[in-house]
Order: C-alpha cells, then structure tokens, then sequence
C-alpha cells in the first residue's frame, strides 16, 4: 500500500497569500493518478485536482497541482477567505486508493 | 445536475448490522462506478469498497472485507452498504462518491460526493 506523506500539517497564512501544500508518496505514484481534494468543517471533500494537475469541472485558476513520481504539490496563487479549509492528496495508481492525512489551512 | 444522498446511518450495537443506500441522479448512473469513502470523528478519509458500473466487480479495503457487501440496482440508481459484525473503529460518517472516469471498473478519483451519513457503533 502505498504511504501519502503531507506537510505541513497546518499552515498559517493571510488572505491574499499563496499556499504551497506538499504531498510525498512512499513509492512512485503511477501515470501521476494523484488528486486533491477541499473539505470544510462540516461538509463533504469537494475535488479540486486530479491526474496531478487538471482541474475539477468548476474550480478557480487560482487552484494548480504539479509534480510526478513520489512528489506533488498543491499551489493556491492568492488565498480567498473561502480557501480556508482542510486539504487532502489521494492516490488511485495502485490499488488500494490511498488518501493523506491532510493539511489545515488557517487564517493567520 | 449530478446528485448523490446517502441514507440509512444510525445508532448500532457492536456485532450489529446496518444498511447504507446511495440514490443517485443527473448522469447515467450504470456508466460509473461508485464508491464508499468514510471518516471517523476527527480523522482523515478512508477508502472503504468500491463497486463498477455493472456490478460485476467489487474492491473492499481490508478493514472492513469479509464483513461488509456493496452491491447496487442500476434499475433504481441506487447503491447499497450492507455492514455486517460492526465493531467501534467502523464508527464514521459514510460518504458515497461517483468515480471521475466514465465506464472504469476499478476506483479512480471521486468526482461527486454526497452530504454523508453518520454511523456509530457503540453499545
């Protein structure tokens, strides 16, 4: 099975800001099937990003995914008070589907 | 406009059984698998089983096979968690989730989410 590594585990950042959130796999995660999702409290994960960076039907530009093999990354370009939320990584290369254990993006 | 709602979530005994449905509307349902994502309280998520468009084949994370079915009614656009020896870690809200990709028969991404339903075994 493969391990999803995220750091860090809360980021502290202001509106405006951009967040660059990490994602590190315990082995290489195959043809880049790696997703992003957005929860908030209370709320079901909305996906943001799959296939390591196209973007779900609906979510701003300001939302960008990189990388490849064992390395991705989650980039928002200038956090709305709306980003505010928990974010998860998830890989669906080898079965079984694996998910991080999420980073906390607070409002400093 | 694509919609999932889970039902069926409750209060149940340890060793109990619970039932989960899924109704789903706005795509082809038959076309998509569909998948069990759960969360225990202040956790992260968990991919629980995953069921293909036509039924024929289903995946099961180990924690819960042997103990848990998933099957579906394409007829009824409905899918079903059947939960048999529950034990206290099965306690979580259950999510159901359409997979991203069309005519997949392995799990994928989860594309579409429903509000979830909360199950807790406790005695």
């Amino acid at each position: 099975e493969i391990v999803l590594t995220q750091s860090p585990g809360t980021l502290s950042l202001s509106p405006g800001e951009r967040a660059t959130l990490s994602c590190r796999a315990s082995q290489s995660v195959s043809s880049s099937y790696l997703a992003w999702y957005q929860q908030k409290p209370g709320q079901a994960p909305r996906l943001l990003i799959y296939g390591a960076s196209s973007r779900a039907t609906g979510i701003p530009d300001r939302f960008s995914g990189s990388g490849s093999g064992t390395d991705f990354t989650l980039t928002i370009s200038g956090l709305e008070p709306e980003d505010f939320a928990v974010y998860y990584c998830q890989q669906y290369g080898s079965s079984p589907g694996t998910f991080g254990q999420g980073t906390k993006v607070e409002i400093k | 406009e694509v919609q999932v709602l889970e039902s069926g979530g409750g209060l149940v005994q340890p060793g109990g059984s619970l039932r989960l449905s899924c109704g789903a509307s706005g795509f082809t349902f038959s076309s998509y698998a569909m998948n069990w994502v759960r969360q225990a309280p202040g956790k992260g998520l968990e991919w629980v089983s995953t069921i293909s468009g036509s039924g024929g084949s289903t995946y099961y994370a180990d924690s819960v096979k042997g103990r848990f079915t998933i099957s579906r009614d394409n007829s009824k656009h409905t899918m079903y968690l059947q939960m048999n020896s529950l034990r206290a870690e099965d306690t979580a809200v259950y999510y159901c989730a359409r997979d991203g990709v069309v005519v997949a028969a392995r799990p994928y991404y989860f594309e579409y989410w429903g509000q979830g339903t909360l199950v807790t075994v406790s005695s």
